[in-house]
């Protein structure tokens, strides 16, 4: 099965903030690759397909990037309300693996 | 509007069997595959598996195969995820959630999910 590798586990930035997450796939995964916002208590909301299509109602500060292997979700510029765990997931073929998560605080 | 809705949270002891269920309205529930999250406390997502209701075409991840059931009733427009014998470990925050689009085999994302089953295993 393919591996979904996160980096950071965490990170804390300031308000402003440009923030970058990867992932990266231990097999080609072409741009079957999405990204969800998970708040603390919360459910899981998407926030971008196909590696960088950004799903209806997501601020446009949240951009994707990637193909093959290595993808990034970059917040442009961090909110306060962007406090939460983002997961990046595969679906290329089953089974459909998350990553192990980053935590997004702010500093 | 399309909402999934999850059956109650639940307090089982090892050995029991249980049947969670994801009642889907608001959309033509036998078109969009439907898909279970596991996340145990203070961890991540996992991907257990997902069915299409149009014909119970069902996948699993390996992780999952021969430890959870899926089914669906499209009569009654319900998903459901059940174990024959819960183990402590099984402890965990269960979603559904419904694919986005159309999807081959359910390789989909996800775009509207449940509110989320809580089950406790505990003696």
């Amino acid at each position: 099965d393919i591996q979904m590798t996160q980096s950071p586990s965490s990170l804390s930035a300031s308000v402003g903030d440009r923030v970058t997450i990867t992932c990266r796939a231990s097999q080609g995964i072409v741009n079957y690759l999405a990204w969800y916002q998970q708040k603390p208590g919360k459910v899981p909301k998407l926030l971008i397909y196909a590696a960088s299509t950004l799903q209806s109602g997501v601020p446009s500060r949240f951009s994707g990037s990637g193909s093959g292997t290595d993808f990034t979700l970059t917040i442009s510029s961090l909110q306060p309300e962007d406090v939460a765990t983002y997961y990046c997931q595969k679906y290329s073929s089953a089974p459909l693996t998350f990553g192990g998560g980053t935590k997004v605080e702010i500093k | 509007e399309v909402q999934l809705v999850q059956s109650g949270a639940e307090v089982k002891k090892p050995g029991e069997s249980l049947k969670i269920s994801c009642k889907g309205s608001g959309y033509s529930f036998t078109s969009y595959w439907i898909g279970w999250v596991r996340q145990m406390p203070g961890k991540g997502l996992e991907w257990m598996g997902i069915i299409y209701p149009g014909d119970s075409d069902t996948r699993y991840s390996p992780s999952f195969q021969g430890q959870v059931t899926i089914s669906a009733d499209k009569s009654i427009n319900t998903a459901y995820l059940q174990w024959s014998s819960l183990k402590a470990s099984d402890t965990a925050m269960y979603y559904c959630a419904r694919a986005l689009g159309y999807c081959s085999g359910g390789r989909c994302p996800s775009d509207y999910w449940g509110q989320g089953t809580l089950v406790t295993v505990s003696s």
